[in-house]
């Protein structure tokens, strides 16, 4: 079945280092490939995504490009700040039921972010 | 952008009582919803898929007699946890769907004890 791996956190930088998390999945066929962040306290919001290999998603200075050869999606941002600190969950459709159905996440990441 | 709410957002409750999770779609009507759950340090786990005025439809190893799931309208799907047991607390997390993109709840956490 589909899964995603996405590294352990938690990821403690200081402001404005540079930010990479780690996603790989596995999946049969071509899923949409997507990055959620959630905020303490709040929901799971869609920051990026990607729908085929090589698309670039890009969001708030978040990027992250779907690498079909390596199984990879991994997220990275040139300078975090400290409202990015938040718990970040790498995630893949069902390629077989379209971009809003059934989703599989990773087990998320949080990021703390330092003065 | 899209607001979807879960009421409550949290409940302690005893063992053996049921628990009712409402997930609502404030601004936008949704024909599907999701529940998920949600351990410490571990994946949100899809635990059903719910269409407005069906049957919603389980993941395999999720209890359809314990988690019930009812998707009245375009805008509320509850979730009933009967029974509840302590190996029931989790948090638990609704999404509905828009747009072809799902907005997701704040979660509710469910503490049985």
């Amino acid at each position: 079945g589909n899964s995603v791996t996405q590294m352990e956190g938690p990821v403690t930088l200081s402001e404005e280092a540079f930010l990479t998390i780690n996603c790989t999945y596995t999946a049969t066929g071509y899923p949409s490939l997507f990055w959620y962040v959630q905020y303490p306290g709040e929901g799971l919001q869609l920051l990026l995504k990607a729908t085929k290999a090589d698309d670039k998603g890009s969001n708030k200075g978040f990027e992250a490009t779907y690498r079909k050869e390596t199984t990879s999606f991994h997220l990275e941002k040139g300078s975090v700040q400290v409202s990015d600190s938040a718990v970040y969950f790498c995630a893949l459709s069902d390629p077989n039921t379209g971009t809003a159905s059934k989703l599989t996440f990773g087990t998320g990441t949080r990021l703390q972010v330092t003065l | 952008g899209a607001v979807v709410s879960q009421h409550p957002s949290w409940v302690i409750c005893k063992s053996g009582t049921s628990v009712k999770i409402e997930c609502r779609s404030l601004d936008f009507q949704a024909t599907t919803m999701f529940w998920y759950r949600q351990f410490p340090k571990q994946s949100l786990m899809l635990m059903a898929t719910s269409n407005e005025g069906s049957k919603a439809t389980y993941e395999q190893g999720v209890e359809k007699d314990k988690f019930l799931i009812n998707h009245a309208s375009l805008t509320l799907s509850t979730l009933t946890v009967t029974s509840a047991h302590p190996e029931d607390s989790s948090f638990y997390i609704c999404s509905a769907t828009a747009v072809r993109e799902q907005f997701f709840g704040p979660g509710t956490r469910l503490t049985v004890l």
